[in-house]
């Protein structure tokens, strides 16, 4: 079944850290672009980060530069996103997103998400 | 990073047509023709519809098409229907791999 499945989301205090994971089944993932796009609730998409498929090369929207760390295991299908110094405004469900024909400029196959909340 | 400008919202009656506009820069929209869009029922994850600015993924209806001219890009849904009610969002390369999205358009079948 091909397929993409977030884990690692939850409640976490400001100032806090907290490492995503995305599981992917059911196609060769070491051939993709992997994303991490957000949705703060009842807001649109944030694009957040984006690794290449050997892992190589990786980019940050401004207001998570610093802050997170994207990273893929090809051997284990797995997409990571370290997160670190959150802050409330990172409050969002986090999508991961498979690059569509392999390449970085559209997603043709996303998770069902995982909710961060940042709150004390 | 701003988010590329849409209209909060369209509306039509079953079996009209509508168009969903997407306003971006000479640096985003301008520059690549790497527009997408995709549409995002309540609750669910985004679905793509178009890529590069017109290109229908396999299993999209041929009702839906992209277009751009200059700095805009724009979805037209043809032959509205019932299930077309869902939030739509496009997306433009900015640069190398970052992307950006629009605000957002909610449309609703009247």
């Amino acid at each position: 079944q091909v397929q993409l499945v977030e884990s690692g989301g939850g409640l976490v205090k400001p100032g806090g850290s907290l490492r995503l994971s995305c599981a992917a089944s059911g196609f060769i993932f070491s051939d993709y672009y992997m994303t991490w796009i957000r949705q703060a609730p009842g807001k649109g998409l944030q694009w957040v980060s984006v690794v290449s498929s050997s892992g190589t090369h990786t980019n940050y929207a401004d207001s998570v530069k610093g802050r997170f760390s994207i990273s893929r295991d090809n051997a284990k299908h797995s997409l990571y996103l370290h997160m670190n110094s959150l802050r409330a405004e990172d409050t969002a469900v986090y999508y991961c997103a498979r690059g569509y024909s392999g390449y970085d400029r559209a997603f043709d196959m996303w998770g069902q998400g995982t909710m961060v909340t940042v709150s004390s | 990073q701003s988010a590329l400008t849409q209209p909060a919202s369209v509306s039509g009656s079953p079996g009209q047509s509508i168009t969903i506009s997407c306003t971006g820069t000479s640096s985003d929209i301008g520059a690549y023709d790497y527009v997408s869009w995709y549409q995002q029922h309540p609750g669910k994850a985004p679905k793509l519809m178009i890529s590069d600015v017109s290109d229908r993924p396999s299993g999209v209806s041929d009702r839906f098409s992209g277009s751009k001219s200059g700095n805009t890009a724009s979805l037209t849904i043809s032959g509205l229907q019932a299930e077309d009610e869902a939030d739509y969002y496009c997306s433009s390369y900015r640069s190398v791999s970052i992307i950006l999205f629009g605000t957002g358009t909610k449309v609703t079948v009247l």
